[in-house]
C-alpha cells in the first residue's frame, strides 16, 4: 500500500498569511493527489484534484502543485474560514490512502 | 443540486451485522462510481470500498475485505454498506461519497452515519 505523509501535523499561522501544507507519497503516484478540507463537525470538502486542479467553487486563494511523491498544498492568503483539518489522498492505485492530516489554527 | 444522506447507523454488537444505506439525488447516479469512507472518533479518514457504475465491480482495503460488501441498486438511486463480524475498531463515522466522472475520488459528500461496535 502507498503510504502518505503529510507535515506538519499541526500550524498555526495568522491572517493573511502564505501557508503551505506538505503531502509526501512512498511511491510515485503521478499527478493523483486530491487535497481536502474537513471543518469540525462537517464532511470532507474537496478542493484540489489532480495535485493542482481547483475544484469548482473553490477560492482561488488555495493552489496545489507537486507531481510524483511530493505535493504541496498553499493557501496564499489565510483567511479566518480556513481553520480546518486538511488531508490529502492517493487515487493512483488501490487502496486509495489519506495522509493523517494537517490541523491549521489561527494565530 | 447533489445531495448524500445516509442512514441505518447506530449502537451494535462485536461479530454483529449492520447495513447502511445512502439515498442519492440530484444527479444521474447510475453514471458514478460510489464509495463508502470513514473516521473513527478523532481520527483520520480511511477508504472502505468502491463500486462502480454498474455494480460488477468493487473495491476494497484489507482491513474490511471479505466482511464488508458495498453494493448498489441504480434504479433507487442508492448505495449500501453490509458490514457484518463488527469490531470495535470498525467504531467510526461512514460518509458515502461520489468518484467523479474523470475518477477523481469524492468530489460529494453525504453528512455521515456514526455506527459504534460496543457491548
Amino acid at each position: 500500500d502507498i503510504q502518505m505523509t503529510q507535515s506538519p501535523s499541526f500550524l498555526s499561522a495568522s491572517v493573511g498569511d502564505r501557508v503551505t501544507l506538505s503531502c509526501k507519497a512512498s511511491q510515485n503516484i503521478n499527478k493523483y493527489l486530491a487535497w481536502y478540507q474537513q471543518k469540525l463537525g462537517e464532511a470532507p470538502k474537496l478542493l484540489i484534484y489532480n495535485a493542482n486542479s481547483l475544484q469548482t467553487g473553490i477560492p482561488s486563494r488555495f493552489s496545489g502543485s507537486g507531481s510524483g511523491t511530493d505535493f504541496t498544498l498553499t493557501i496564499s492568503s489565510l483567511q479566518p474560514e480556513d481553520v480546518a483539518t486538511y488531508f490529502c489522498l492517493q487515487h493512483n492505485s488501490w487502496p486509495l490512502t489519506f495522509g493523517s492530516g494537517t490541523k491549521l489554527e489561527i494565530k | 443540486e447533489v445531495q448524500l444522506v445516509e442512514s441505518g447507523g447506530g449502537l451494535v454488537q462485536p461479530g454483529r451485522s449492520l447495513k447502511l444505506s445512502c439515498a442519492a439525488s440530484g444527479f444521474t447516479f447510475s453514471n458514478y462510481y460510489m464509495a463508502w469512507v470513514r473516521q473513527a472518533p478523532k481520527k483520520g479518514l480511511e477508504w472502505v470500498a468502491t463500486i462502480s457504475t454498474s455494480g460488477s465491480r468493487t473495491y476494497y482495503p484489507d482491513s474490511v475485505k471479505g466482511r464488508f460488501t458495498i453494493s448498489r441498486d441504480n434504479a433507487k438511486s442508492s448505495l449500501y454498506l453490509q458490514m457484518n463480524s463488527l469490531k470495535s475498531e470498525d467504531t467510526a463515522t461512514y460518509y458515502c461519497a461520489r468518484h467523479d466522472n474523470s475518477g477523481v475520488p469524492f468530489d460529494y459528500w453525504g453528512q455521515g452515519v456514526m455506527v459504534t461496535v460496543s457491548s
